[in-house]
Parts: C-alpha cells; structure tokens; sequence
C-alpha cells in the first residue's frame, strides 16, 4: 500500500527563522511528488518533483527530492507570518492516477 | 477566470439524512477527484473520475456516490450509511496523465448531527 508520511506534524518557529519540512514515502514505480500549501481551505500548489537531486526554488521556498532515500524536504527561508499554514505532502505512483497525500505539517510563523 | 466552484461553503444535516456536495469545474480538466479532510490525517480519496460517464472508488467510498454526467460537474453524496460523515470535503480537477497538478475548490465543510 502506497504510504506517505510527513514530519514534523507541527512547528511553531518565530518570524526570520528558516525552517524544514520532511516527506518520505513508499510508492510502487514512483512518478511524481507535489508540494501544497493549505491556508484555510483550498490546497495550493508549490512544486512538482519527478527527479533526484535537482532543486525547485520559488523565491524563499526550493524543495528537493532524493528517490534512493525516498524522501523530499521542503525548505522555507526568512519566514513570515504569512508562511503559517498547513504544508502537505502526495506522490504519485505510475499508472495510479491518483495522489496519496501524507498527514501534513501545520506550521506557525510568529511575529 | 477558470476555476473549482464547491457548493455550499458550510452545510448541515440531520443522522439518517443523505446530502449532495457540489463540484463545478470550467477548466475543461477531464480528471475530478473527491478527498476527504480529517484533522491530523491529511487528505483521503473518496471517488475519482478520469472522464465522464466513468468513475473508480477511492479508498474510502464506503458510504458515498458519486456521478459525473458532464465533463464540468462532479457532485457527491453522503450516504446515511456513512459512518463518520462531519469532515471537510474538497473537489479537486487535473489533466490526466501530464504529470499536472490538483487544482482544488475552496471545501465543504459537513457537520452531521
């Protein structure tokens, strides 16, 4: 069973820190794995990874993905209050067409 | 502006009473797909349509229907046989097999008395 789990479940850090956020996860044949941002109600999309040891940045936020080890971090720096919301984790497995999302990490940025 | 439209933001029922949750997508994805929202547990697939007239359960479909007629609508409905139903519900849309992203609606939010 296709599984993703996400760590820490919860961070409060204070505004200007940079933070991490762990995904890792057991697929059968690996296609994709999404970066969401969720607020207060729709999931936003942050990035998209397909493959190994290349970076995705967005401004403050890059996020890389390591397929041997079978995790992603999602880095944030110089965090704002802003930033506070819950980030959530999905892959998807080849020919599954579907997203299996981990539990999520609900960050909190103080002023 | 192409988007996701749920409907209603908040909706609230009696035990033993089914309810639809809408979903109206004109993005002219051919992909929906219904997750369900529990504190602490992230998102779970409910049903998921990859074109209409066709749909596949996901991993929690008990209790649940769905139908998708039109290529822009995707409403489901929360059975009475549903155990647990007050959670927050989310609609999502996508081109299948492009490596594309969800887009999500805004949620709607069950609570069942």
């Amino acid at each position: 069973e296709d599984k993703v789990v996400q760590s820490p479940l919860s961070l409060v850090v204070h505004e200007g820190d940079t933070v991490t956020l762990n995904c890792s996860y057991e697929v059968t044949n690996f296609r994709s794995l999404l970066w969401y941002k969720q607020e207060k109600k729709a999931p936003t999309f942050l990035f998209m990874l397909t493959s190994s040891g290349i970076e995705k940045k967005s401004g403050r936020l890059s996020s890389i993905l390591d397929k041997k080890e079978l995790f992603s971090i999602l880095n944030i720096t110089a965090t704002q209050t802003g930033d506070s919301a819950v980030y959530l984790c999905a892959v998807e497995g080849q020919g599954a067409q579907k997203l299996v999302f981990g539990q999520g990490t609900r960050l909190t940025i103080n002023p | 502006d192409g988007g996701i439209t749920q409907s209603p933001k908040y909706l609230f029922r009696k035990e033993g009473q089914n309810v639809t949750l809408s979903c109206e997508q004109n993005l002219n994805h051919d992909a929906m797909y219904w997750y369900r929202q529990d504190p602490g547990q992230g998102l779970r697939l409910i049903y998921y349509s990859q074109i209409v007239n066709d749909f596949q359960k996901g991993d929690i479909a008990e209790g649940y229907s769905v139908s998708r007629e039109k290529k822009e609508s995707f409403p489901l409905t929360v059975t009475s046989a549903q155990k647990n139903p007050t959670a927050f519900y989310l609609c999502a849309s996508s081109i299948p097999g492009l490596n594309s992203p969800l887009h999500f609606g805004n949620g709607t939010r069950l609570t069942v008395t």
